[in-house]
């Protein structure tokens, strides 16, 4: 299977600002997404992230607040924008070329 | 929707005990991809099993054991003689296989095991 480099692997910010999380994967992958999950839930996609076009988000997520890139297929980033408390939460990526799908370690944000 | 349950949120066992962790799915594909994933307390997801619904044979790989039976729509994991290492949250997931084969998760069961 694929191995996926995630960083950073937690951050402490300000409200009102925003962080880009990135995704590399050691191998090129068909598709990639991009998961949330808050304290004491489950994960919940947020969107996927197609190569060579704009990533496809899941209901209850837009893009002017999770822009997402996929420059090419071992490759993305998801940036949590204008960042509240509520966004506190691990994001993780994930990939796959087909029945195996790989996890990043995750992000874990803390929105103060 | 095309859900999957997982009933039981929190498991306390003893050490040694014997658990078994439930999952229920919808679905209405004739083939699909069940997966458990363990996500201990430093929250990475461990890849357990992947199975597909042409194989109905149960599993066993060490001190685990999944039981997957489509009459029922279950795909339920059993831990032998827990351990303290046992101790995660523990989700089962399907693959949607339409548009990009995105993977549904349950809520996760977290299995507490105690000394």
């Amino acid at each position: 299977s694929a191995v996926i480099s995630q960083k950073p692997s937690r951050d402490i910010c300000q409200r009102g600002t925003s962080l880009t999380i990135q995704c590399q994967v050691d191998s090129q992958v068909t598709m990639m997404f991009w998961y949330r999950q808050q304290p004491g839930q489950s994960l919940t996609l947020i969107a996927t992230a197609n190569q060579g076009s704009e990533a496809t988000y899941e209901s209850g997520f837009v893009i002017d607040k999770f822009p997402i890139s996929r420059p090419n297929l071992t490759f993305s980033t998801l940036t949590v924008s204008n960042m509240s408390p509520e966004d506190s939460s691990i994001y993780l990526c994930s990939a796959t070329s087909g029945v195996d799908y790989t996890f990043g370690s995750g992000t874990r944000l803390t929105v103060v | 929707a095309q859900k999957v349950t997982q009933a039981q949120t929190e498991i306390s066992v003893v050490e040694k005990e014997d658990v078994t962790l439930d999952c229920v799915y919808e679905t209405r594909d004739t083939t699909y991809y069940l997966f458990w994933y363990k996500q201990p307390p430093s929250g990475e997801l461990v890849f357990l099993i992947r199975r597909n619904s042409f194989d109905e044979q149960n599993e066993i790989s060490g001190r685990y054991s999944w039981n997957f039976q489509k009459s029922t729509s279950s795909f339920n994991f059993t831990i032998t003689a827990s351990q303290v290492v046992d101790s995660a949250v523990y989700f089962c997931a399907r693959r949607v296989d339409t548009g990009f084969q995105k993977l549904v998760f349950g809520t996760g069961t977290r299995l507490l095991v105690s000394p």
